[in-house]
């Protein structure tokens, strides 16, 4: 079975400072597909990244950028330019390919300090 | 854009009690989910559909049944509510996982659920 972990319940950053983010996976497939959720105080699960395993580029999204090493199964995220806004749980999920089910993290709470 | 809509947001049960959590999603998706998320435990899939009237079951599916009568619709029922149910509900629906298959699972705003 797949797992995804996670092994930082908190982590705190400075306004304007770059924050990585670690999630690492355990899986036995070849084919599969990485993601970061979002979930601020509102509870809304807001995709924030995503990344296929078969393309060796990190995924980037404006400040949101992902540091895939796929032998080493690890799947960090990387904040730069840090938000208050950015203050939310961020939750590292797995789905193999073709396959329908996320397995997620337990995920890590991020504070923004001023 | 409504997306995927949850209702109720909130509901508070006593022991036994039943109750329906209603997932709409105006996406035309194939596909809709239920998640639970309890605390340091992140989010756990009760079941899923993969179209309308079909149902399957995910990793924690005891206690809950589903039904998919729509396409847009998927209800996720709690026949005799235990307080081990008190969790926070998340529906979620997406496109075939096979095709584009990097497509993402698109979230509901969630109903938290006490169980007295």
């Amino acid at each position: 079975a797949q797992t995804v972990t996670q092994s930082q319940p908190e982590m705190s950053v400075q306004e304007a400072e770059t924050v990585t983010l670690s999630c690492t996976y355990d899986t036995s497939e070849s084919d599969y597909y990485l993601f970061w959720y979002k979930q601020p105080p509102s509870r809304q699960m807001i995709l924030v990244i995503r990344q296929e395993a078969y393309k060796q580029q990190n995924a980037t999204e404006n400040r949101f950028s992902v540091n895939f090493q796929k032998a080493a199964k690890s799947f960090s995220l990387k904040i730069s330019d840090s938000q208050l806004g950015d203050a939310a749980m961020y939750f590292c999920a797995y789905r193999a390919g073709g396959g329908n089910k996320l397995t997620f993290g337990t995920g890590t709470q991020l504070k923004v300090e001023l | 854009n409504a997306g995927v809509t949850q209702t109720p947001k909130f509901r508070v049960l006593k022991t036994g009690q039943s109750m329906t959590l209603l997932c709409a999603q105006d996406m035309n998706h194939e596909y809709m989910y239920w998640y639970r998320q309890d605390p340091g435990m992140g989010l756990r899939l009760i079941h899923y559909s993969v179209g309308e009237g079909t149902t399957a079951k995910g990793e924690v599916p005891d206690g809950y049944n589903v039904s998919r009568l729509k396409k847009q619709n998927f209800l996720l029922g709690l026949e005799s509510a235990a307080p081990s149910q008190t969790s926070v509900y998340f529906c979620a629906s997406s496109y075939p996982p096979w095709g584009a298959s990097n497509q993402p699972q698109h979230f509901g705003d969630g109903t938290r659920l006490s169980i007295l």
